[in-house]
């Protein structure tokens, strides 16, 4: 069966450091990847999605970027973290064929003080 | 572009009592359309999923919901609501027209039993 691992679980930044967050899928192959996040009391918004290693696209210009240097590896970075970026970030991955549910990580709880 | 609506952000039901969640969607063809469920801290939990064919939806722990095209709606139900069903739900439809594999979610619904 398929698996999705998402960590931290939790994460407490000061502004204006870097950020990693990796996630990684096992059980399947060549999977479309994303990354949401979630805003208090807000519904999920997508940040990034992939349908192939290095590719990558970007739904909301922001200080976050993504990479998936490996099919099952996903992962969300920024080079400064600014207090706009906190909230809950979750992963997804779903089969390639479009019209699959997409399966959800854990999530990452992500606090910029 | 397709979009999803769920009209009530936060609802109120008592244990035992049948519980309905709209959700209204757009969309310029036939829909795939899904129902998750998030407790808090957690990730989202796929209830169901409706591709094609029988309009009424068995899902997961007790829910079902009805495709219904003339009305474009997807609405969730269950019967008689357990504590547990406290939760947020999200009714989401895709694939998105510009891009394979992309969803659109709605803003969610809140639900609150009370005993």
């Amino acid at each position: 069966s398929q698996t999705i691992h998402q960590w931290p679980a939790t994460l407490v930044q000061p502004v204006g450091s870097p950020l990693s967050l990796e996630c990684t899928v096992e059980g399947t192959s060549n999977p479309n990847l994303y990354w949401y996040r979630q805003a208090a009391g807000r519904g999920l918004q997508l940040l990034f999605y992939s349908v192939g290693i290095g590719q990558i696209s970007s739904e909301v210009p922001q200080n976050l970027s993504a990479s998936r240097p490996q099919d099952r590896q996903f992962i969300l970075s920024s080079k400064k973290l600014l207090l706009s970026d906190s909230g809950f970030y979750l992963c997804a991955w779903s089969y390639g064929s479009g019209n699959q549910p997409q399966h959800f990580g854990d999530g990452t709880r992500l606090s910029i003080l | 572009a397709q979009s999803v609506t769920q009209p009530d952000i936060h609802i109120t039901v008592s244990e035992g009592a049948s519980l309905e969640l709209r959700c209204n969607y757009s969309y310029g063809a036939t829909p795939y359309l899904f129902w998750y469920v998030q407790s808090p801290g957690q990730g989202l939990q796929l209830l169901l999923k409706y591709f094609s064919g029988d309009t009424l939806v068995q899902g997961i722990k007790g829910f079902e919901a009805e495709f219904k095209r003339s009305q474009s709606s997807f609405n969730l139900r269950k019967p008689s609501v357990h504590w547990s069903d406290a939760a947020e739900y999200f009714c989401a439809v895709g694939p998105s027209t510009d891009s394979w594999g992309k969803f659109q979610f709605g803003a969610g619904t809140q639900v609150v039993v009370t005993p």
